[in-house]
């Protein structure tokens, strides 16, 4: 089981550029969440998907923000423009479906800076 | 929507026991899990408590659940410097997590 795969794992880059982080989640898994973590303000959810379809996306920050999930092994998240309080380290996780005991299963995260 | 609160931060010596605690609101929720985060890594799944359980105990690891109140916590005893990272409850009901409860183990 390879587990949750990100990448890159750090990317810096100046403000105003695109960046775009990406994940391939658990193979067979049915959920696919992307999280960005700060010291200021925790662990926050901005989108999960449910079989490819985006089903929440009130976490997203802003319009700069965008995720797809063209299919069930490939996902991205992209930024554009980039601004410096994007900073943040950003996980994506994924999940079998179903009521039960299915708990998240993390990459290792994406360390993201904006200069 | 639904709301997961933990306090962000808590300090503790080494060999005391440490509770981290964490109210939710999904009253849905029939699992309640306790993550842990070290420096520069993702979460890892610790443990979990299914949500018809009072209590639950994994070695040095002891979780609680108040149904009626929905108030989690974990207690971990004898606490060790290797112990000191985040720890995050989350809830199945509406797949929510804290923010994170940043442990401090001092020697």
């Amino acid at each position: 089981d390879a587990g949750v795969i990100q990448s890159p794992r750090h990317e810096v880059t100046e403000m105003g550029q695109e960046v775009t982080l990406r994940c391939k989640p658990i193979s067979g898994h049915d959920y696919l969440f992307w999280y960005r973590q700060t010291m200021m303000r925790g662990l926050e959810l901005l989108i999960y998907f449910n079989n490819n379809v985006p089903i929440d996306d009130s976490g997203m920050p802003e319009d700069r923000f965008s995720a797809k999930m063209p299919n069930a092994s490939f996902s991205t998240l992209k930024i554009q423009p980039s601004e410096p309080r994007d900073s943040a380290v950003y996980f994506c996780a994924s999940s079998l479906e179903g009521v039960g005991y299915q708990p998240q299963h993390f990459g290792d995260g994406t360390r993201l800076s904006i200069l | 929507g639904e709301d997961v609160e933990q306090s962000l931060f808590l300090s503790v010596r080494e060999g005391d026991s440490s509770v981290i605690n964490c109210t939710y609101t999904d009253s849905s929720s029939t699992y309640l899990y306790w993550y842990k985060q070290e420096p520069g890594a993702g979460l890892q799944l610790l443990t979990y408590i299914f949500s018809n359980m009072d209590m639950k105990q994994d070695q040095r690891l002891t979780v609680l659940l108040n149904k009626k109140d929905k108030h989690l916590s974990l207690r971990i005893a004898d606490t060790q410097t290797g112990d000191s990272a985040i720890y995050f409850c989350a809830e199945n009901g509406d797949m929510r997590f804290g923010a994170g409860t940043r442990l401090t183990v001092k020697p």
